[in-house]
C-alpha cells in the first residue's frame, strides 16, 4: 500500500497559517500527492495535488521536499471553517489510499 | 452540491438483512468509486466501476457487491449485515482523471 503518515491532530489560531506535515517515504517517482479534507462527516473535498514542484491554488499551498519523501500543506490564513480532518494521500492504480489524517482545529 | 448524489442519506437495518445503496455520478463522469468509512477510521476503498465494467477492487467483503448500470448510476449491495458493517459509505465519481474525483455526501448505515 502507498502509505502516508500524518500527525493525528493539530491546533491553529484563527488568522494564522496552518502547516500540516505528511510523510510519504514509499512514494514512487510518478505518483502524485493529493490533499483532501473532510468536514464533520461530509464527503471529502479536494484541496490540491502535486508531483515534484510546489503548488498553490486559491485554497492552499503544497510544499514537496526535493526527495519527495514528505510534503506540507499550508493554509495561509486559517478560519474556523477550516476545522476538518485533512488527508494526505497518494493516487495509485485507480484508487486513493486514505490514512487516518490530521484533525485540524482552528481556535478563535 | 458536488453533483454526486447518494441515496438514502440514512439507513437503519437489522443484522442479517440486505440493503442497497445508490449513487448517481456527476453528469458526464464514467467512473464510480465506493468507499467505506467506519467510526473514527479513514476511508477504505471498496470497488471502482468504469462505464459499466469493474475496473479495480479494494478491501471489499464477499458479502458486498456492486454494479454500474447503462445510465451510469451505481448500486452497492450489502448482504448478511453485521454490526461491524455500520459505517459511512461514500461514492465518488470521475471523468477518468483523478483531478475530477468528486465525492458524494454519503450514506450512513446503522446495523442494529
Amino acid at each position: 500500500d502507498a502509505k502516508t503518515t500524518q500527525p493525528p491532530s493539530m491546533d491553529c489560531a484563527e488568522g494564522r497559517a496552518a502547516n500540516l506535515p505528511c510523510n510519504h517515504s514509499t512514494i514512487s517517482g510518478n505518483e502524485y500527492v493529493y490533499w483532501y479534507r473532510q468536514i464533520h462527516s461530509q464527503g471529502p473535498q479536494y484541496i490540491i495535488h502535486g508531483l515534484k514542484n510546489n503548488e498553490t491554488n486559491e485554497m492552499a499551498s503544497l510544499i514537496i521536499t526535493e526527495d519527495r519523501k514528505s510534503s506540507t500543506l499550508i493554509l495561509p490564513h486559517a478560519t474556523l471553517r477550516d476545522t476538518a480532518v485533512y488527508y494526505c494521500i497518494v493516487w495509485r492504480v485507480n484508487q486513493f489510499y486514505f490514512g487516518t489524517g490530521t484533525s485540524l482545529t482552528v481556535i478563535p | 452540491d458536488s453533483g454526486v448524489t447518494q441515496t438514502p442519506k440514512h439507513l437503519i437495518t437489522a443484522t442479517g438483512q440486505r440493503v442497497t445503496l445508490r449513487c448517481s455520478p456527476r453528469s458526464g463522469d464514467l467512473s464510480v468509486y465506493w468507499y467505506q468509512q467506519s467510526l473514527d477510521q479513514g476511508l477504505q476503498f471498496l470497488i471502482q466501476y468504469y462505464n459499466g465494467e469493474e475496473r479495480a477492487k479494494g478491501n471489499i467483503l464477499e458479502r458486498f457487491s456492486a454494479q454500474q448500470f447503462p445510465d451510469l448510476h451505481s448500486e452497492l449491495n450489502l448482504s448478511s449485515l453485521e454490526l461491524g458493517d455500520s459505517a459511512l459509505y461514500f461514492c465518488a465519481s470521475s471523468a477518468g482523471t483523478e483531478l475530477s474525483y468528486t465525492f458524494g455526501s454519503g450514506t450512513r448505515l446503522t446495523v442494529v
